[in-house]
């Protein structure tokens, strides 16, 4: 267990469902990230949380929608997905947003578009 | 143009052996942080080793030791004495100043190892 937790592990949903992931963490960071991983390609940056305010969005579609209720927690909502959004989703914490600050993460979600 | 190149796909060891993974940068700010990851099949990423621009020495942690050659923007891996575990994929990544207090942690595109018994 690395201290960033995230569920479910596995899901997969149709292209006409909600669906919501979490992730929560017990490091006492301050700054949350969500990343989108698909085969083959980099690690995408989607969004980024700073003291639960949003600091970042690298141009994700408004079919993924985040929520960052309190330092410890971080949602990402999912409506009328595409298949190409299957992918592996991390969440990563962090003390605080500057260059000497690694990222913790979590196993990830899974996530299948059908 | 590839913030972080990785450039070997794939990588084979054999255990107890030692193995380099290559990682260059690119990046015009003075203050940024190199990292490598692991990530097993199971998707966790794992932290392994931090590197800061203004660091004199290679930072070691156990089995892994970071080559850092800032005027060549290299940050390569070294894994000492490898171990069947060690099979993974490895992803180099870098942080850098984004806007004003915010920096961003770009990876590259990583090296799978195989660690043969």
């Amino acid at each position: 267990e690395t201290g960033v937790t995230q569920t479910p592990r596995h899901l997969v949903m149709g292209m006409t469902n909600k669906k919501s992931l979490k992730c929560e963490q017990h490091l006492g960071h301050n700054a949350m990230y969500w990343y989108k991983q698909s085969a083959k390609k980099p690690l995408e940056l989607m969004f980024v949380y700073s003291l639960e305010e949003r600091v970042e969005n690298n141009s994700v579609p408004s079919r993924f929608s985040p929520e960052c209720p309190n330092s410890s927690h971080l949602f990402l909502h999912l409506h009328t997905l595409q298949p190409e959004d299957s992918a592996l989703y991390l969440c990563a914490s962090s003390q605080g947003v500057g260059p000497d600050y690694g990222y913790t993460f979590g196993s990830g979600t899974r996530l299948t578009v059908v | 143009a590839q913030k972080i190149t990785q450039t070997q796909p794939g990588m084979f060891v054999q255990e107890k052996e030692a193995v380099t993974l290559d990682c260059t940068y690119d990046t015009s700010d003075p203050s940024y942080g190199l990292f490598w990851y692991k990530q097993p099949s199971s998707g966790e990423m794992i932290f392994l080793i931090y590197q800061g621009s203004y660091d004199q020495q290679n930072a070691t942690e156990g089995r892994y030791s970071l080559n850092f050659q800032k005027a060549r923007k290299s940050a390569n891996l070294v894994i000492s004495a490898s171990q069947l575990g060690d099979s993974a994929m490895y992803f180099c990544a870098m942080r850098e100043r984004r806007g004003g207090s915010n920096y961003k942690l770009t990876f590259g595109k990583g090296t799978l190892l195989t660690v043969n018994p």
